[in-house]
């Protein structure tokens, strides 16, 4: 079947240094996506999300980009702190399956101070 | 707002019993609540989709008869895991959406880590 997938299993950062993190889909009808932080032991904290019909969003420090072209989602996280140590997970949403989120393998960021 | 609560955090308890997990939308009614287990160091599996008022709906292979679901209100949903066996040991995860107009996301709880010696 069809999933999310990312290509970095860790990704160690220097304390101030920029973040990219990215993920592939699979699926073309996904029309929603959203980027998830987990801390160990947590449950996922939400982050920032996209629709399909943007390119990119920014939040505070973070940024989205979709390229439908090639689909591939990305997080970028400016000025990394350590409390940016934790796990992140793109989602893919199916619509067409009753909304329901499909997560991809997640990526381990390590803030090095 | 859009707190999700999860009770108990985690639990422990002998093979062949059976154990209830509360899964609470605190501020706000969620019109659906998803059940996920997550395995150390993998991804989120969706176990079940859950509506107020229905039945919930199973992914494919996880067992309905051993993951009962109940949604009752708006603002709670249980999963009770029957028969529990070590192999069940898991970290459960419950979702809600609800609580923000246009949001197609999910709001998570805490997590329960489930130990079946």
């Amino acid at each position: 079947g069809e999933s999310v997938g990312l290509h970095l299993p860790t990704l160690s950062v220097q304390e101030g240094d920029n973040s990219i993190i990215n993920c592939a889909y699979s699926n073309s009808a996904s029309d929603y996506f959203i980027w998830y932080k987990q801390e160990s032991g947590k449950g996922p904290q939400f982050i920032i999300d996209i629709r399909s019909n943007m390119d990119k969003r920014q939040g505070q420090r973070v940024t989205v980009l979709l390229n439908k072209t090639v689909k591939h989602l990305s997080l970028q996280i400016a000025a990394t702190q350590p409390g940016d140590s934790a796990v992140y997970f793109c989602a893919e949403n199916q619509g067409a399956a009753g909304n329901k989120l499909t997560f991809g393998g997640g990526t381990r960021v390590l803030v090095k101070p | 707002g859009a707190v999700v609560s999860q009770h108990p955090s985690w639990v422990i308890c002998k093979s062949g019993t059976s154990v209830k997990i509360e899964c609470r939308s605190l501020d706000f009614q969620a019109t659906t609540m998803f059940w996920y287990r997550q395995f150390p160091k993998q991804s989120l599996m969706l176990m079940a989709t859950s509506n107020e008022g229905s039945k919930a709906t199973y992914e494919q292979g996880v067992e309905k008869d051993k993951f009962l679901i109940n949604h009752a209100s708006l603002t709670l949903s249980t999963l009770t895991v029957t028969s529990a066996h070590p192999e069940d040991s898991s970290f459960y995860i419950c979702s809600a959406r609800g609580g923000r107009t246009g949001f197609l996301g999910q709001f998570f709880g805490p997590g329960t880590r489930l130990t079946v010696l």
